[in-house]
């Protein structure tokens, strides 16, 4: 059984259109996140969620929403796409508990913009 | 300033030899955790090996090792025994409580073992 899954695996699509990303977790963790990596293998936080609160990292485009519909689903919303959004994707989770709060990722989404 | 600091970016070994891989952090939170991650060529992100700031042991998992030296803010990792399907991307992170858990990755270490 897949911990943590995302789908698409790949995704080609045209500047300006809109786009969601879904991610699912069954490890019971309360806590999601979202990656991005760059083309220079570079990873960046993008938000973490529980059903308390959203942490959105200041540098990332109002275009990204994350949208939750349970604790087990955090998708990734972008709206008008831009060429510089072309990157991989990296959904992850862990549990708030004392200790080291592993985060497990996703197998990635592969997005290009064209 | 840089948080976390990978300074290698890509390495070779030989096959069954140990390796180490240099992480160097920046945080004045008291309470942290180090993380590295593998990367195989496929693109998923494996997790290896977890150390807490206020742990006072050197984590190990298998053949991976953390040698954490809290003064010197390092926690490079140790991998024994180097097999040819550890080529990979590796990647420090850490997880400060006052930043919301998040992690915050180095720029990664290109690991290439040769047989």
């Amino acid at each position: 059984d897949t911990a943590v899954s995302q789908t698409p695996k790949y995704l080609v699509t045209q500047m300006g259109n809109d786009k969601s990303i879904k991610c699912e977790q069954n490890l019971g963790h309360d806590t999601m996140y979202w990656y991005k990596q760059d083309s220079k293998k570079f990873l960046k936080i993008m938000f973490s969620y529980n059903n308390k609160e959203l942490i959105i990292n200041e540098t990332v485009p109002n275009r990204f929403s994350p949208k939750s519909p349970d604790k087990a689903h955090l998708n990734l919303h972008i709206n008008s796409l831009e060429l510089g959004d072309s990157a991989v994707y990296f959904c992850a989770s862990s549990q708030r508990t004392s200790g080291g709060e592993t985060q497990y990722f996703g197998p990635g989404t592969r997005l290009l913009v064209l | 300033a840089q948080k976390i600091t990978q300074t290698q970016p890509g390495m070779f070994v030989q096959e069954k030899e140990a390796v180490t891989l240099d992480c160097t952090y920046d945080t004045s939170d008291p309470s942290y955790g180090l993380f590295w991650y593998k990367q195989p060529s496929s693109g998923e992100m494996i997790f290896l090996i977890y150390q807490g700031s206020y742990d006072q042991q050197n984590a190990t998992e298998g053949r991976y090792s953390l040698n954490f030296q809290k003064a010197r803010k390092s926690a490079n990792l140790v991998i024994s025994a180097s097999q040819l399907g550890d080529s990979a991307m590796y990647f420090c992170a850490m997880r400060e409580k006052n930043a919301g858990n998040m992690l915050t990755f180095g720029g990664g270490t290109r690991l290439m073992v040769k047989p």
